[in-house]
């Protein structure tokens, strides 16, 4: 069973702290690991596709990291804003970007 | 707006009823996916299609789930004899072969079955 684990649940901050997630994932067969932004009502947003070990992405004031060996991609939204409050989901990819399985995903709700 | 669209965006019908969802992918996009996301769980794959042909179904997709794709265009997927535990959020999403590969997701048709 490929499980995809992310951690915490939720987590509730305020405004201007910088937080991170943890997705975690089987490190055997590895292709990619992506992840998405899903706010209330809308579609799930792109965030980053990351497929080599030690990869690192940044996009605005969000970043994410991989560790494919020891099957972990950490997210990090620096100077959080109340506009960041989404699920953040993680999906991996075993053989090819068809095959995704997701996790539970991180619902981070940030207080103005 | 040229993302990918879904109608309808909510969905109650009666236990036993047949429904069926439209998918609209980003227009160059040959390859299309369906998911099912319940409560506290992430998106669980149903099916893809690359262009009219449906490539993979999910060993958990009941016999009462068809999806088609007949020009390679818009999908509709279809419940039959809906059940309780059909009560779902159901997404699409569409890639392109060749390019990044991102699937990129409609909002979703959100189903209650009373």
């Amino acid at each position: 069973i490929l499980n995809v684990e992310q951690s915490p649940q939720s987590l509730h901050v305020q405004e201007g702290d910088s937080t991170n997630f943890t997705c975690s994932f089987p490190s055997s067969n590895f292709y990619a690991l992506h992840w998405y932004r899903w706010e209330t009502a809308k579609s799930p947003e792109a965030l980053f596709v990351m497929t080599l070990n030690g990869d690192e992405k940044k996009k605005g004031r969000i970043s994410a990291t991989l560790n494919t060996k020891e099957g972990y991609s950490y997210l990090y939204i620096k100077g959080s804003q109340p506009e960041d409050s989404a699920t953040y989901l993680c999906a991996f990819s075993l053989y090819n970007n068809n095959d995704m399985r997701f996790g539970a995903g991180t619902r981070l709700t940030v207080k103005p | 707006d040229t993302g990918v669209s879904q109608n309808p965006r909510h969905k109650i019908t009666k236990r036993g009823q047949n429904v069926t969802f439209r998918c609209d992918p980003i227009s160059e996009h040959n390859r299309l996916y369906w998911y099912r996301q319940t409560l506290g769980q992430g998106p669980e794959f149903l099916t893809y299609f690359q262009n009219e042909a449906q490539l993979e179904k999910s060993r958990l997709l009941s016999d009462r789930f068809s999806a088609e794709r007949p020009k390679g265009s818009f999908s509709t997927l279809e419940i039959q004899r809906t059940e309780q535990g059909d009560s779902a959020m159901y997404l699409c999403a569409s890639s392109l072969v060749g390019g990044t590969e991102t699937q990129y997701f409609g909002p979703g048709t959100r189903l209650l079955v009373l």
